[in-house]
């Protein structure tokens, strides 16, 4: 089964602190994503990631930046937190394949449900 | 105009009921549909794919149509695991690093009851 972990479930912190969350997965996926989904709104892409040290913007990059120095890790960096970057955040990875639908299964982290105060 | 876009429901309904959820979308070069399923504070994971042709998966099944660019989710036979937020997934992408770059409608939620 293909394991995609968030190091954190639960975070809380203050306005103007710089956040990391991590995110792992363990099977040699290339393509990394990163979401916040928020009531009403649903899934939205912050950032994603095709290869190590690739990244490309999603729909809504601004306040936030990525790193991918290693193919299992991709993280995603709130340099100055602000409130409304309160939200559940989700990691995903992509698990590729042959065939054209295959590429398009995402495999889901367990979300880090951030709070900033 | 959202990209992909839901009903948001509430849908409640009795067990054993048919619903049916429709998803609409504006790209119309998108390649591929998905319909996920959300459990309460949990992640999104696939609940199946969506073919051209139609698709079926036990009580479940998913219809595309291209011309109108809609969407559709049949749950027939509804048990109260059912209970979710069902999630309409579009994939625009035409290839090269577009592959995998989803699109989420906003989720219908559904509730079961007994």
């Amino acid at each position: 089964d293909v394991k995609v972990t968030q190091s954190s479930r639960y975070l809380v912190k203050r306005t103007g602190e710089k956040v990391f969350l991590e995110c792992v997965q363990d099977m040699d996926h290339e393509n990394m994503f990163w979401y916040r989904q928020d009531p009403g709104l649903g899934l939205r892409l912050i950032y994603f990631s095709y290869d190590v040290k690739m990244k490309e913007k999603g729909d809504i990059p601004e306040g936030y930046s990525v790193s991918r120095e290693k193919k299992e890790r991709f993280s995603l960096i709130l340099e100055s937190a602000s409130t409304n970057q309160t939200s559940m955040y989700l990691c995903a990875s992509l698990q590729g394949g042959g065939s054209k639908v295959a590429k398009n299964i995402q495999y889901f982290g367990a979300g880090t449900r951030l709070s900033v105060l | 105009r959202k990209e992909v876009e839901q009903d948001p429901g509430p849908f409640n309904v009795p067990e054993g009921a048919t619903v049916a959820f429709n998803c609409t979308y504006s790209n119309s070069a998108s390649q591929s549909f998905f319909w996920y399923r959300q459990d309460c504070r949990k992640e999104p994971k696939l609940l199946m794919s969506v073919y051209s042709s139609g698709n079926e998966d036990g009580r479940f099944t998913a219809q595309l149509n291209r011309a109108s660019q809609y969407i559709s989710l049949l749950i027939r036979d509804s048990k109260l695991s059912d209970s979710a937020t069902y999630l309409c997934v579009v994939n625009a992408g035409a290839g090269g690093t577009s592959y995998g770059k989803l699109t989420f409608g906003q989720g219908t939620i559904l509730t079961v009851h007994p």
